[in-house]
């Protein structure tokens, strides 16, 4: 079975510029989460879609941050424009259905602002 | 509002011994708590989970503990073994909705 697959696997730019991250889901998993993590900190979600509907966004900063997941199988995560602060590895993960079950992960992103 | 807390940033152990880690939540509405293993460089790896409705569950040398009075979960890992050696995080959910991690405990098992 293919994992969660995400890319690119490192990205640099420089503060003020857009970027767009990119996920593949398990096959027939119908929820999509995507999380920041800080270094040294643990995952804060951004956003969780159920097939393609969002289920929670509220710690998605919605001035900069965008996210869609077209047809219930890929989704894109967007910044723009990008911060400081937005350096992170960005996660995405995958479960059958909602929270009660195991969510696999992908690599994830790590992006540096500069 | 950190609502899965794992106070410990960093523990400890030698081979062969036991690794305890420890996990807080706040939210009573949490009925479901997994344990995730990170390694450098990767995404977040399952371990073990547990419903609310047991207080123990078990897999090979890993077995976690809910104490839903108290609301904390432990995780026990015995015996350690170097490949054992990652960031350790807690997460809980309440249901269909989202999935809340702690900050994570970085286990180091010393030879």
């Amino acid at each position: 079975e293919a994992g969660v697959a995400q890319s690119p696997r490192y990205k640099i730019i420089e503060k003020r510029q857009s970027v767009a991250f990119w996920c593949n889901p398990i096959s027939g998993h119908a929820t999509l989460y995507w999380y920041q993590q800080i270094l040294g900190q643990g995952p804060k979600l951004l956003i969780q879609f159920q097939n393609n509907g969002v289920v929670d966004d509220s710690q998605l900063p919605k001035d900069r941050f965008s996210a869609e997941r077209l047809k219930g199988v890929d989704s894109t995560l967007k910044i723009q424009p990008a911060k400081l602060e937005d350096s992170a590895v960005y996660l995405c993960a995958s479960s059958v259905w909602g929270g009660n079950t195991e969510a696999f992960f992908g690599q994830g992103t790590r992006l540096t602002v500069v | 509002d950190q609502q899965v807390k794992q106070n410990s940033p960093s523990l400890s152990v030698q081979e062969g011994r036991i690794s305890i880690l420890n996990c807080d939540y706040t939210n009573s509405m949490f009925d479901y708590f997994l344990w995730y293993k990170k390694y450098p460089a990767e995404g977040p790896t399952f371990l073990i989970s547990i419903s609310s409705i047991k207080d123990k569950n078990e897999d090979g040398r890993f077995t976690v503990f809910l104490n839903k009075s108290a609301k904390h979960l432990s995780l026990h890992i015995v015996p350690s073994q170097p490949g054992d050696s990652a960031v350790y995080f807690c997460a809980a959910s309440d249901g269909a909705q989202k999935l809340v991690f702690g900050q994570g405990t970085r286990l180091t098992i010393n030879p």
